[in-house]
């Protein structure tokens, strides 16, 4: 399984572009990259998964360079909902799944 | 609504005594897992479970067992409790085709 580093914690405030950035220098040529949320006493949510390159939804995008050893969740126009702990996993199916720390995101008004 | 479910949302005990919490996974879903998460804690993977079968094992105590059975529901069994058990249980389930995880609300559990 590849280790994944993320920032703790990070502050931003309402309006504002988000970007929350994780390392996984071991990844495997297989591997995915997986965002998930998590609010308070709330399961984890899935937000974004790609392999290469940018994905886009309906709430963020996932900017994965060409080496693919790291990779950048950017959440556009946060508000004060989006405070929460976001998740980077890497790993392909049947992986057990791994859960890091995570990295606090505060919003601020 | 992820379409994870569990049972029960509470649950108080006292130390020594025995519990199940239950998790049924999202339809089409094979595989569950389940997570402990103590307060300000990451969830800590304890053991998963692909069609009735163990797949992968964490930092599962042996005082906790699991099962999955033939109608994919698995439940977590928690005996000899601690106060240090005290904690949210969580499962998911896995959508095997886009490999991603969906959580249900998990089980909150005080050991007192």
């Amino acid at each position: 399984l590849a280790k994944t580093t993320q920032p703790i914690s990070m502050d931003s405030y309402e309006g504002q572009e988000v970007n929350i950035t994780c390392s996984h220098n071991n990844i495997a040529t297989n591997d995915y990259i997986t965002w998930y949320q998590q609010f308070p006493s709330q399961g984890p949510r899935f937000i974004i998964q790609g392999y290469k390159t940018k994905v886009t939804n309906e709430v963020a995008s996932l900017f994965i360079p060409a080496d693919r050893k790291s990779s950048t969740l950017s959440l556009p126009r946060v508000s004060l909902s989006d405070t929460a702990v976001y998740y980077c996993l890497v790993g392909h199916r049947d992986d057990k799944i791994i859960f890091g720390k995570g990295t606090r995101l505060h919003i601020l008004p | 609504d992820s379409g994870v479910t569990q049972t029960p949302k509470h649950l108080i005990t006292a130390t020594g005594q025995r519990v199940t919490l239950r998790c049924s996974p999202r339809s089409g879903d094979l595989s569950v897992y389940w997570y402990q998460q103590s307060l300000d804690q990451g969830l800590q993977f304890l053991i998963q479970y692909y069609n009735g079968e163990e797949r992968a094992k964490g930092n599962i105590l042996e005082r906790f067992s699991a099962q999955q059975f033939p109608d994919l529901h698995s439940e977590l069994n928690l005996s000899s409790l601690e106060l240090g058990d005290s904690a949210l249980y969580f499962c998911a389930s896995r959508d095997s085709s886009t490999d991603t995880q969906y959580f249900g609300p998990g089980t909150r559990l005080t050991v007192l």
